[in-house]
C-alpha cells in the first residue's frame, strides 16, 4: 500500500527561527513529490519535485528530494506569523496509462509561528 | 480567473439524504480529480476521470457516484447519506502528463465543501 508519513505532526517556533519539515514515501510508480501550504481552505500549491538534488526554491521556502532514500524536506527560513498553516506532503502515482495521477497525501505538519 | 470553482461550499444533510456537489473547471483540464479530507488527516481519492466519459474508482469509492459529461464538469453524487460522510470535499484538475517526460503535472485545488451529515 502506498504510504507518505510526515514529521513532525505539529511544531511551535518563533518568528525568525528557521523550521525544517520531513515526509517519507514508500509508493509504486513514483512521478513527483509535490508541498502544499493548508490554511482554511483549499490547499496551496508550493513545490512539485521529480529529480533528486535539486533544490526549489521561491523565497524563504525551499525544498529538495532524495529520490534513494525516498524523503523529501521542506525549509522555512526566518518564518513569519503568516507562515502558520498545515504543510501537505503528496507524492504523485500513476493512475492510469493516460497519465493521470493520483496524490498520496501525508497526514501534514501543522505549524504555528508565534511573535 | 476562476480555476477550480465548486459548489455549495457549505451543506448540512440528514441521514439517506441524497445530493450532488458540483465542480467545474475552466482550464480546460483533461483529468478531475474529488478528494475528501477528514479532520488531522491528508486528502484520499474517491474517484477520477481522464476526460469526458471516463471515469473510474480512487482510494474511498463507496456511497459516491460520478459522472463526466463534458470536459468542464464533473459533479460528485452522494446517494444516502451517512455519518461517516462527514468531511471536507476537495474538486481538482490537472493537464496530461507531458509524453516522454519523467515528470509530474500540478494538481490545482478547489475551495471546498464543507459537508456534515446529522
Amino acid at each position: 500500500e502506498d504510504k507518505v508519513v510526515q514529521s513532525p505532526l505539529s511544531l511551535v517556533v518563533h518568528e525568525g527561527d528557521t523550521v525544517t519539515l520531513n515526509c517519507s514515501y514508500e509508493v509504486t510508480n513514483f512521478r513527483s513529490l509535490l508541498w502544499y501550504k493548508q490554511e482554511k481552505k483549499a490547499p496551496t500549491f508550493l513545490f512539485m519535485l521529480t529529480s533528486s538534488g535539486i533544490e526549489k526554491k521561491s523565497g524563504r521556502l525551499s525544498s529538495i528530494l532524495d529520490k534513494k532514500e525516498l524523503f523529501s524536506i521542506l525549509n522555512i527560513t526566518a518564518t513569519q506569523t503568516g507562515d502558520s498553516a498545515i504543510y501537505l506532503c503528496a507524492v504523485g502515482t500513476l493512475l492510469s496509462l493516460q497519465g493521470a495521477q493520483k496524490l498520496v497525501f501525508g497526514q501534514g505538519t501543522r505549524l504555528t509561528i508565534n511573535p | 480567473n476562476a480555476g477550480v470553482t465548486q459548489t455549495p461550499k457549505f451543506r448540512i444533510l440528514k441521514i439517506g439524504q441524497s445530493m450532488t456537489l458540483q465542480c467545474t473547471q475552466d482550464m480546460n483540464h483533461n483529468y478531475m480529480y474529488w478528494y475528501r479530507q477528514d479532520p488531522g488527516m491528508g486528502l484520499k481519492l474517491i474517484y477520477y476521470s481522464v476526460g469526458a466519459g471516463i471515469t473510474d474508482k480512487g482510494e474511498v469509492p463507496n456511497g459516491y457516484n460520478v459522472s463526466r459529461s463534458t470536459t468542464e464538469d464533473f459533479p460528485l453524487r452522494l446517494e444516502l447519506a451517512a455519518p461517516s460522510q462527514t468531511s471536507v470535499y476537495f474538486c481538482a484538475s490537472s493537464y496530461p502528463e507531458q509524453h516522454g517526460r519523467s515528470s509530474g503535472n500540478t494538481i490545482y485545488f478547489g475551495e471546498g465543501s464543507w459537508l456534515t451529515v446529522v
